[in-house]
């Protein structure tokens, strides 16, 4: 099946820094991205929608100046959290969507962030 | 490393038959939490299973936890159009905190 990356797996930073996460469609084209955030033992929160070659669509509630994503290219979506504070500490996933039929979505490992 | 095995990977019912899709956990879990995406959207969150031997429903939907917090299933019972999707498991795995998510069901239903 289809392979979505994430890199890194995990990082450790100090606040005030900013840290660029990586997500890859490995065998396929995807046109769409999904960036999610997961705090500890609750359900996946959709934090934006990335298109690639347009701006990325924000949930209500996400700082975009914060949450930065690009989606360069049809294989590579980034979300760079930018001046990172404890409380950014957290799972963040990828999901990258093939377009059109059938529609299959591939979820990234998840890259766990810790900002001391 | 640890991963979330589900099946089967597609299937395709006739209306108003049931349908399971199986999830399974090399680790125990924490927890185990379901999604359903419908065709083009994004995953949207379902149910969380804390317990073991844990039984919730929800309508014609049936979710269950092993009792070693191991596997999961998700059961529809007479199966509708409404329910075409793609159903994904996702573990917390108990020694670390990492989401795991299975690769998904996808389901089709044949009016």
């Amino acid at each position: 099946g289809a392979v979505v990356s994430q890199h890194p797996s995990w990082v450790i930073c100090k606040s005030g820094t900013s840290v660029k996460i990586e997500c890859r469609s490995l065998d396929f084209q995807a046109t769409t991205m999904f960036w999610y955030r997961q705090f500890p033992k609750q359900s996946l929160m959709l934090m934006a929608t990335s298109n690639e070659g347009s701006k990325a669509t924000y949930e209500q509630g996400v700082e975009k100046d914060k949450f930065l994503i690009n989606h360069a290219s049809l294989t590579l979506s980034t979300l760079t959290v930018t001046s990172a504070h404890p409380e950014d500490s957290s799972f963040y996933i990828c999901s990258a969507g093939r377009t059109g039929w059938p529609y299959e979505q591939y979820f990234g490992p998840g890259t766990r962030l810790t900002v001391t | 490393g640890q991963q979330v095995m589900q099946i089967p990977q597609y299937q395709h019912v006739q209306e108003g038959e049931d349908f399971t899709t199986y999830c399974n956990s090399s680790t125990t879990l924490s927890n185990i939490q379901w999604y359903k995406q419908r065709p083009g959207g994004h995953p949207v969150f379902l149910i969380q299973l804390v317990k073991s031997g844990e039984v919730k429903k929800q309508k014609r939907l049936t979710f269950q936890f092993g009792e070693a917090k191991k596997n999961s299933s998700l059961h529809i019972t007479a199966t509708q159009t409404t329910d075409v999707g793609t159903y994904f498991c996702a573990g917390l795995m108990d020694n670390n905190n990492d989401m795991r998510f299975g690769a998904g069901t996808r389901l089709t239903v044949k009016p």
